[in-house]
């Protein structure tokens, strides 16, 4: 079974700084992986899909990277502004049954 | 394109009721999915579908029901509401599934509360 886990829970950092998020997962026999961002009572937006192929995927400030051989992947958010504070969510897919499976979350405020 | 659309927004049911949670994709999607989200935790996956007329379960699927008539619709049926059911709610779509899936689209998500 697929088990995703998220460090840090929690991150509150002030404007301007480059930080790095983190994802484990359990079952490396995945091809790819996905970043949401969630927003207080909304709904999740996706903010990057990595394949293994690729290594690393950039969507302007932020790039995520997967290491499958590790069981790690990471998100990486440069230059970080007050709009970027939201819940970072790490999903990759496996868990015996079609779908995604989540960690629970970094939540990150971002200091003016 | 809408992406994919959830109704109702917000649902207040009292213990026994039932409800049908709606989700529509307009993007031809075959695989469609419901998860909940409960405080601080992470999606976990009820039910899904990989085309019209085929679901199966997923990690948590007790007290829920699901039908795929179509391949833009994909309702999640709550029977005999029960407290431990509050939770959000989201649907999500994709083009392929499994481990070589496509990226997940998600609505807007749907907040149940049971009382």
């Amino acid at each position: 079974k697929q088990e995703v886990t998220q460090i840090p829970a929690a991150l509150s950092v002030p404007e301007g700084e480059n930080l790095v998020l983190n994802c484990s997962f359990t079952d490396s026999a995945i091809y790819n992986l996905q970043w949401f961002r969630q927003d207080p009572g909304k709904g999740l937006t996706s903010l990057l899909l990595i394949q293994s192929s690729q290594r690393e995927q950039t969507s302007g400030r932020l790039n995520a990277s997967l290491d499958k051989s590790s069981g790690r992947s990471t998100l990486y958010i440069a230059a970080s502004q007050p709009g970027d504070s939201a819940t970072y969510l790490c999903a990759a897919p496996g868990g015996g049954a079609d779908g995604l499976t989540f960690g629970k979350g970094t939540h990150l405020i971002i200091q003016p | 394109n809408a992406g994919v659309t959830q109704t109702p927004k917000f649902r207040i049911l009292k213990i026994g009721q039932s409800m049908t949670l709606q989700c529509t994709q307009d993007m031809n999607h075959n695989y469609m999915y419901w998860y909940r989200q409960d405080p601080g935790m992470g999606l976990k996956l009820i039910y899904y579908s990989v085309g019209a007329g085929i679901t199966d379960k997923g990690e948590v699927p007790n007290g829920y029901n699901v039908s795929r008539s179509t391949t833009e619709d994909f309702p999640l049926r709550l029977e005999l509401a029960a407290p431990s059911q509050t939770s959000v709610y989201f649907c999500a779509s994709s083009s392929s599934s499994g481990r070589f899936y496509n990226e997940q689209f998600f609505g807007p998500g749907t907040r149940l509360t049971v009382l």
